[in-house]
């Protein structure tokens, strides 16, 4: 079955520091894959999104490569800020799922200034 | 702001009461969606409404009943909880029906407490 597997938190960087979170996935079929953010307090917010091999997804000074070769779609920044702080979650959705999001168990991403 | 409107923000209920959840969008959105998060984990789909009929309901027990009046809204109607139910209850709107891949855009969700 489809499922997404994150790298476990909590991420602690100072700001400015170059920031990578691993997410990778199995699928029956062709997923879309979605990077979605969740600040304090908030609700989740898609963060970018890739739908073919090869896309790139960006936003915010984010971005995240769909590796199909390794199964992969990695978060990235360059350098990251205190209001970046927030869990990170990565979710596919393909035919396999009936397009319903299987997501990844989240990683908490704490900036210090 | 978000575009998906939910409320209240908060809200305390004992187990014998009966409450709702509100949730509202105006972006033409043809799928609406309830979602149960817990505290440090992903959100657990609860139903999906799509072009205003129940498409999904996963598992959920009757102590939830959703309703969707149209297009634009989405109720869950809450009797009988237990404490267990506590959580962030989620809605999400996504531009297409189930069987597509548009991406959800969420509410800031409902904080609830059952005591």
């Amino acid at each position: 079955g489809n499922s997404v597997t994150q790298m476990e938190g909590p991420v602690t960087l100072s700001e400015e520091a170059f920031l990578t979170i691993n997410c990778t996935y199995t699928a029956t079929g062709y997923p879309s894959l979605f990077w979605y953010v969740q600040y304090p307090g908030e609700g989740l917010q898609l963060l970018l999104k890739a739908t073919k091999a090869d896309d790139k997804g960006s936003n915010k000074g984010f971005e995240a490569t769909y590796r199909k070769e390794t199964t992969s779609f990695h978060l990235e920044k360059g350098s990251v800020q205190v209001s970046d702080s927030a869990v990170y979650f990565c979710a596919l959705s393909d035919l396999g799922s009936n397009y319903q999001l299987i997501w990844g168990a989240g990683t908490k991403l704490i900036i210090k200034p | 702001d978000t575009e998906v409107t939910q409320t209240p923000k908060h809200l305390v209920m004992g187990m014998t009461n009966k409450k709702s959840l509100k949730c509202e969008q105006h972006m033409g959105h043809r799928a609406m969606y309830w979602y149960k998060q817990k505290a440090k984990k992903p959100p657990e789909l609860m139903f999906v409404y799509s072009y205003e009929k129940l498409s999904i309901n996963e598992s959920v027990p009757s102590r939830f009943s959703p309703e969707c009046p149209n297009s634009s809204l989405l109720n869950l109607h809450l009797h009988a909880l237990q404490p267990e139910d506590s959580a962030l209850y989620l809605c999400a709107s996504s531009q297409k029906g189930t069987g597509s891949n548009s991406p959800l855009h969420f509410g800031n969700g409902t904080r609830l407490t059952v005591t």
